[in-house]
């Protein structure tokens, strides 16, 4: 079964409005990832927090992890209507110098000028 | 810096037909590579990788192959494609264990 889950799976909100989606997941992991997805088109890493942090920004991003319950939060702050696109987390069962990643079915963000 | 390209974009094939998509990956070398497919509203789901020349893995068995000839080559294939192997195809390159970088995609749809 998929190791993430994201949650909702669909957001609709206005712009300037802060957008909070949630991963959860199944057994130990490396780190943790999230992609944004724009429509047909490839994925873009965000950010990468590992087992060993609990939280991490970057720009208008704050993610959070929280090991002991397995789960993940990603936030954007004061959203734009470029923020919509589809948000992916993705576990890493990094071995043998190689990473394995494994995708939650994402979360379809609309940002509404 | 680093870049990838994937193509074609798009791709409609008949049932029974071959496939051959193709990655290449510019700027790196040694890359570890990548093949996904996403299904329509789903997340990726990993079918092959490579840490090397001639070295690939497969994740599930299906209808698909993958050939890695050069070190930033990477080659999805297919003797021939079933209704099931439609769906967006994403070739990957990541260093260890750092995020990966993807390619735009090729979207296959089956006739």
């Amino acid at each position: 079964s998929q190791q993430g889950e994201e949650d909702p799976q669909a957001l609709s909100i206005q712009e300037g409005e802060n957008a909070t989606m949630n991963c959860s997941y199944k057994t130990s992991i490396n780190n943790l990832q999230w992609y944004r997805q724009n429509s047909g088109r490839g994925l873009v890493h965000l950010i990468l927090i590992r087992s060993n942090e609990r939280e991490k920004h970057s720009g208008r991003l704050r993610v959070t992890l929280d090991t002991s319950k397995k789960s993940s939060s990603l936030l954007i702050t004061a959203s734009r209507a470029a923020d919509t696109a589809s948000y992916f987390c993705a576990t890493d069962w990094a071995q043998g110098g190689y990473n394995k990643l494994i995708f939650g079915a994402g979360t379809r963000l609309a940002v509404h000028p | 810096s680093q870049t990838i390209h994937q193509w074609p974009a798009t791709l409609v094939q008949p049932v029974g037909s071959p496939l051959s998509l193709e990655c290449t990956v510019e700027g790196t070398s040694n890359p570890n590579l990548y093949w996904y497919r996403q299904a329509a509203g789903r997340g990726l789901q990993l079918l092959f990788y490579s840490v090397g020349i001639g070295q690939i893995s497969s994740e599930v068995p299906q209808n698909l192959s993958a050939s890695r000839p050069q070190d930033r080559q990477f080659i999805l294939s297919s003797k021939k494609l079933l209704l099931s192997d439609s769906g967006f195809y994403l070739c990957a390159w990541g260093q260890g264990a750092q995020p990966q970088h993807f390619g735009d995609g090729t979207r296959l749809s089956i006739l």
